[in-house]
């Protein structure tokens, strides 16, 4: 089955951009979607589809495709960006399954 | 604004059956892919299945053999049922609304929007 690779840690200074990448044969065929998790709490679905951002995430997150590489931006990093950041997809192997990324923790410095 | 409230058994012992169900409110039941994913502490996420409307199912294969989702459309309910736990299944269970669709120059989206709040499990003798 396919698999989602990202960094494991990734920081950024205040205000700076970042961005948190994650690899994977299956993102040839579906976009990814990215979630941010902080600590205790549920993730929340941060970026989904081409590049659209669900109803009160704020603008300077976006989300691009090439390849088999999807990326996370950041633009303007704030202190409440700080949290763990996951991808996923469905695998595009045919078998209906679903994958994740280990996930990447962002520090915003 | 849908909204997902699970509840279900905190504690286990190892061999017991872990069973979760989650309600959905506020929005249709049909349409969507009804998931279940956990986080063993101080790791990452792992699918563990997920079920739509018709009650059609997919199944992480590392779990397959232990796992039942199933669905119950006249209460807007979807359930989660993991046999014989061990310590390795001690995670949060969280529930989710999957959608999947097609987009342009056929790529394909699939994305989970809604959240229920998760469930912390743990198995212990």
């Amino acid at each position: 089955s396919s698999e989602l690779t990202q960094d494991p840690a990734v920081s950024v200074a205040l205000g700076q951009t970042v961005r948190i990448t994650c690899q994977g044969d299956s993102l040839r065929s579906y976009y990814a979607s990215w979630y941010q998790q902080k600590p205790g709490q549920a993730p929340v679905l941060v970026i989904y589809g081409k590049n659209n951002r669900p109803s009160g995430i704020p603008d300077r997150f976006s989300g691009s495709s090439s390849g088999n590489t999807a990326s996370l931006t950041i633009t303007g990093a704030q202190a409440e960006d700080e949290a763990d950041y996951y991808c996923n997809s469905r695998d595009s192997s045919g078998n209906h399954h679903v994958v994740f990324g280990g996930g990447t923790k962002l520090t915003v410095l | 604004q849908v909204q997902l409230q699970q509840w279900g058994a905190g504690l286990l012992k190892p061999s017991e059956t872990l069973s979760l169900t989650c309600a959905v409110y506020g929005g249709s039941f049909s349409g969507y892919y009804w998931s279940w994913i956990r986080q063993p502490p101080g790791k990452g996420l792992e699918w563990i299945g997920e079920i739509n409307h018709s009650g059609s199912t997919n199944y992480n294969p590392s779990l397959k053999s232990r796992v039942t989702i199933s669905v119950d459309t006249s209460k807007n309910q979807f359930s989660l049922k993991l046999s014989s736990v061990t310590a390795a299944d001690t995670a949060v269970y969280y529930c989710a609304r999957a959608a999947e669709g097609s987009g342009s120059y056929f790529y394909y989206y699939y994305y989970m929007d809604v959240w229920g709040k998760g469930t912390t499990v743990t198995v212990s003798s």
